[in-house]
């Protein structure tokens, strides 16, 4: 069955230093998200990607915060200069075009630590 | 998007139905009901959803009220691997992003 993967798992980065996580969505998926949840905190949305744009982001997807679909298969998150609050793990997801399909599938996440 | 309240947990028997109620009294006409979980550290894992009518899949069922303010997502036999939070999500659908707002969701605790 196809599924979400993430790279790498584990990133440990020193803060102000810019980071890169990788997703490869599902192939014939359209729409491409990203989740983060702070350890023992909600699931929470950054973004959400169609059609090569930004299609609805939220308040913590700020300027250090930026999206990529660099070729047909990754799906990347780059944060710029990490703060010790990006530590998280970070989820990304794809789904189906098509109004009916709401069906998000989330990768196994990429848990980041800021030092 | 409507908002809905969870109870922040409940216990179940393995080999047992878990019921997790789910109260959405705002909902609106065109909003449907999700349901999602996570298991310990992982991605969350979709496992039905629905608009008026009950549904039913591999995984679970869905019972949706008459009014639409309340839903149930029924496990008819739960496993010790049935050991998550369970996320009850009222969203409508759309063809822009479709983001999901995850609120505390239910810790179900399967025990032997």
């Amino acid at each position: 069955e196809p599924e979400v993967t993430q790279t790498p798992s584990h990133q440990v980065t020193q803060m102000g230093q810019e980071v890169i996580l990788r997703c490869v969505p599902i192939s014939n998926h359209l729409y491409f998200y990203w989740y983060r949840q702070i350890l023992g905190q909600k699931v929470e949305f950054l973004v959400s990607f169609y059609n090569n744009e930004i299609s609805e982001k939220s308040e913590i997807f700020d300027d250090q915060f930026s999206v990529e679909r660099p070729d047909g298969s990754n799906f990347t998150l780059k944060i710029r200069s990490t703060k010790l609050e990006d530590s998280a793990m970070y989820f990304c997801a794809s789904r189906k075009q098509g109004a009916s399909y709401n069906e998000q599938f989330f990768g196994p996440g990429t848990r980041l630590t800021v030092l | 998007d409507a908002k809905t309240t969870q109870p922040p947990s409940m216990d179940c028997a393995e080999g047992r139905a878990a019921n997790l109620p789910c109260n959405h009294s705002t909902i609106s006409g065109n909003e449907y009901v999700y349901w999602y979980r996570q298991i310990h550290s992982q991605g969350p894992q979709y496992i039905i959803h629905g608009l008026k009518n009950n549904e039913t899949n591999e995984m679970a069922s869905l019972i949706i009220t008459e009014d639409r303010k309340s839903s149930t997502l029924i496990l008819p036999h739960a496993t010790l691997r049935d050991t998550a939070v369970y996320y009850c999500i009222v969203r409508r659908n759309n063809n822009a992003g479709n983001m999901l707002t995850f609120g505390g969701g239910t810790r179900l605790m399967v025990k032997p």
